[in-house]
């Protein structure tokens, strides 16, 4: 079985751009959730994913987004980027419907010029 | 509002022996789980244990296990027979509820040859 695919692995932007993070979840998990991980903050959530709702939102500016798709696949939009969002992005997924257990993708590396 | 705490940022071992990692957290739910997560220099995150609350009795896998201490909020994780593949980054975390996992800041922990 296929394990949590998150693309690109590495991307660097300039300050002002926007960015688009994708995730493709195990086949058949139905949440998909997104956390930031950076130095000086640790593991941070973003949003989690059910089934094309957004039932938890994380402490972060409107910025940051995301949707999921249909199929679960999940991707994740940051605008007007600035150096502060330099940082790892972890996808995880879970089956969802009470099944407490996430499974964790390689993540994307995002540097801010 | 949960949180999670790890005191530890740094622990070394030497192989063969056994190390015990601390966590302690912080919640006002009776229902939740516990987890260490292992995050090695590929970046991936990786779920070593997993300990429900409702569980008395202590989560193992292989060579880790997990000492629950519930009413203490304590969660420490042991690893025997340390081998150099165990080094990596330790992340304790605690999920209640929706799929929000709340991390502590992490070990790093070194095994020496």
């Amino acid at each position: 079985k296929a394990g949590v695919t998150q693309t690109p692995r590495y991307l660097i932007k300039t300050r002002g751009q926007q960015v688009t993070l994708s995730c493709s979840p195990i086949s058949g998990h139905r949440s998909v959730s997104w956390y930031q991980q950076t130095p000086g903050q640790g593991l941070q959530f973003l949003f989690e994913y059910f089934s094309e709702t957004q039932r938890n939102k994380g402490n972060f500016p409107g910025r940051f987004s995301g949707r999921q798709f249909s199929n679960s696949r999940s991707e994740m939009n940051v605008s007007t980027l600035e150096l502060g969002d330099s940082a790892l992005y972890l996808c995880a997924s879970s089956p969802g419907a009470g099944v407490r257990e996430l499974f964790f993708g390689e993540g994307s590396r995002l540097t801010v010029l | 509002a949960q949180t999670v705490t790890q005191s530890q940022p740094e622990m070394s071992v030497q192989e063969a022996e056994t190390v015990t990692l601390s966590c302690t957290y912080d919640t006002s739910e009776s229902d939740y789980y516990l987890f260490w997560y292992k995050q090695p220099p590929s970046r991936q995150m990786i779920l070593v244990i997993r300990q429900e609350a409702y569980k008395q009795q202590n989560a193992t896998e292989n060579r880790f296990s997990v000492n629950f201490q519930k009413a203490a909020k304590s969660f420490s994780l042991k690893i025997s027979d340390s081998q150099l593949g165990d080094a990596a980054m330790y992340f304790c975390a605690l999920i209640q509820g929706a799929q929000k996992l709340v991390f502590g800041q992490g070990t790093r922990l070194t095994i020496n040859p």
